[in-house]
């Protein structure tokens, strides 16, 4: 398994701002992977974080939108820009063992 | 369509109830699926794992695959309140990437 901490878990933020949130593991991984979940909706891949390269983001989602950061083999942040209320959904954290998919917490995140 | 349908719920049973939560999907290389249970304000954990058709057990859950049929099912036996959460499947075809279901919202009452 995978020990998983992000935050903050959960924010209210003003339309036009930024917010970043942190992801820490508990031990060393290739992948962490941010992922958005909408109420009622499936969890949506927004990009895959490797360390020492750029993030590779899904369609629909862009750097300038979502920048993610990754220094090292056990954090990664998670930008969300110039926020709207669409953005309103929480963010989840995500690293693989084998086949295995394990998540933190989530950032619950409420745009007004 | 998408690649995996789950019926969101809610369902509603009463404590001691057997419970059957199924996803259907379109994809033949999905290989792996999994269940994860999600409770309000957290963030998915991982419940049950599978790599090939049939059943497996793990305490009150049982796990059932038909890749026939591109069926999968979670059964809960003598379901708890505790048990009330979020189900989701999940499934990949090895890419470390599973594709989701929207998570079917299970209730369990006294």
């Amino acid at each position: 398994s995978a020990v998983i901490s992000q935050k903050p878990s959960r924010d209210i933020c003003q339309r036009g701002t930024s917010l970043t949130i942190q992801c820490q593991v508990d031990s060393q991984v290739t992948m962490m992977f941010w992922y958005r979940q909408q109420p009622g909706q499936s969890l949506t891949l927004i990009a895959t974080a490797n360390q020492g390269s750029e993030a590779t983001y899904e369609s629909g989602f862009v750097i300038d939108k979502f920048p993610i950061s990754r220094p090292n083999l056990t954090f990664s942040t998670l930008t969300v820009s110039n926020m709207s209320p669409e953005d309103s959904s929480i963010y989840l954290c995500s690293v693989s063992r084998g086949d295995e998919a394990f998540f933190g917490q989530g950032t619950r995140l409420t745009v007004v | 369509q998408k690649e995996v349908e789950q019926d969101p719920g809610p369902l509603s049973v009463p404590e001691g109830a057997i419970v059957s939560l199924n996803c259907t999907y379109s994809n033949s290389a999905f290989q792996y699926f999994m269940w994860y249970r999600q409770y309000s304000r957290k963030g998915p954990e991982l419940l049950m794992y599978t790599y090939s058709s049939g059943n497996k057990e793990d305490g009150r859950f049982t796990a059932q695959v038909d890749k026939s049929s591109k069926y999968i099912s979670l059964f809960i036996r003598d379901s708890q309140p505790s048990d009330s959460a979020t189900y989701l499947c999940a499934m990949s075809g090895g890419s470390y990437i599973p594709t989701f279901g929207r998570g079917t919202s299970l209730i369990v009452h006294p």
